[in-house]
């Protein structure tokens, strides 16, 4: 069965340090989908990235870039110089083209908090 | 459109009683999910639309839960004789279907407080 692990459950930086988001997935499917996702106080999860199973480049968005890795199941994200508007828990998910719908199978979610 | 819209935003009842949901996706979104997440866990599935056929739904949903779409419209979750398990947030996204891979749009959810 599909699974989403995000084995950090808090991480704390100060304004203007990195801070790297690990993901790790379990999945038998060949085809799959991989995403991030933010979810601020107010609850609503934002769509960051979307990565499929046969694309393994990296990917820069401007602060943030994304590091997939199929020999260790692993996409990690990485947010550059940040800003106390990251704070925010972000989550890892997974989507398997064998599963119905496109559902989607989240990680626990990791709490990041900038301090200023 | 202004995405995906949940109503209520809070919803705090007895135990024992009733509750429905509601979400509106965007509107060419053909596809619609209900998850639900508890404090400090990430959602997990429960249930998903392709218009107005419930297609899969998740052994979380236990019988006490039913959820519609008519006319593949707006979406209702109802939980009857809730218990304090059921304290958690309702999710919904919405998705175009067909096309496999596309990134779900969450609103902003239900937190449910069952006392």
């Amino acid at each position: 069965a599909q699974k989403v692990t995000q084995a950090q459950t808090e991480i704390s930086v100060v304004e203007k340090e990195d801070v790297t988001l690990d993901c790790v997935y379990e999945t038998r499917d060949t085809t799959y989908y991989l995403f991030w996702y933010k979810q601020p106080p107010s609850g609503e999860l934002v769509f960051l990235i979307r990565r499929n199973s046969f694309d393994e480049q990296n990917e820069i968005s401007g602060r943030y870039s994304w590091n997939f890795q199929k020999s260790t199941s692993s996409f990690n994200f990485t947010i550059t110089a940040s800003q106390v508007v990251d704070s925010a828990v972000y989550f890892c998910a997974l989507s398997e083209a064998k599963a119905a719908g496109n559902k989607l199978t989240f990680g626990g979610g990791t709490r990041v908090l900038v301090k200023p | 459109d202004t995405g995906v819209s949940q109503n209520p935003r809070h919803k705090i009842t007895k135990r024992g009683q009733n509750v429905t949901f509601r979400c509106d996706p965007i509107s060419e979104h053909n596809r619609l999910y209900w998850y639900r997440q508890t404090l400090g866990q990430g959602p997990e599935f429960l249930t998903y639309f392709q218009n107005e056929a419930q297609l899969e739904k998740s052994r979380l949903l236990s019988d006490r839960f039913s959820a519609e779409r008519p006319k593949g419209s707006f979406s209702t979750l109802e939980i009857q004789r809730t218990e304090q398990g059921d304290s958690a947030m309702y999710l919904c996204a919405s998705s175009l279907g067909g096309v496999y891979g596309t990134e779900a749009f969450f609103g902003q959810g239900t937190r449910l407080t069952v006392v």
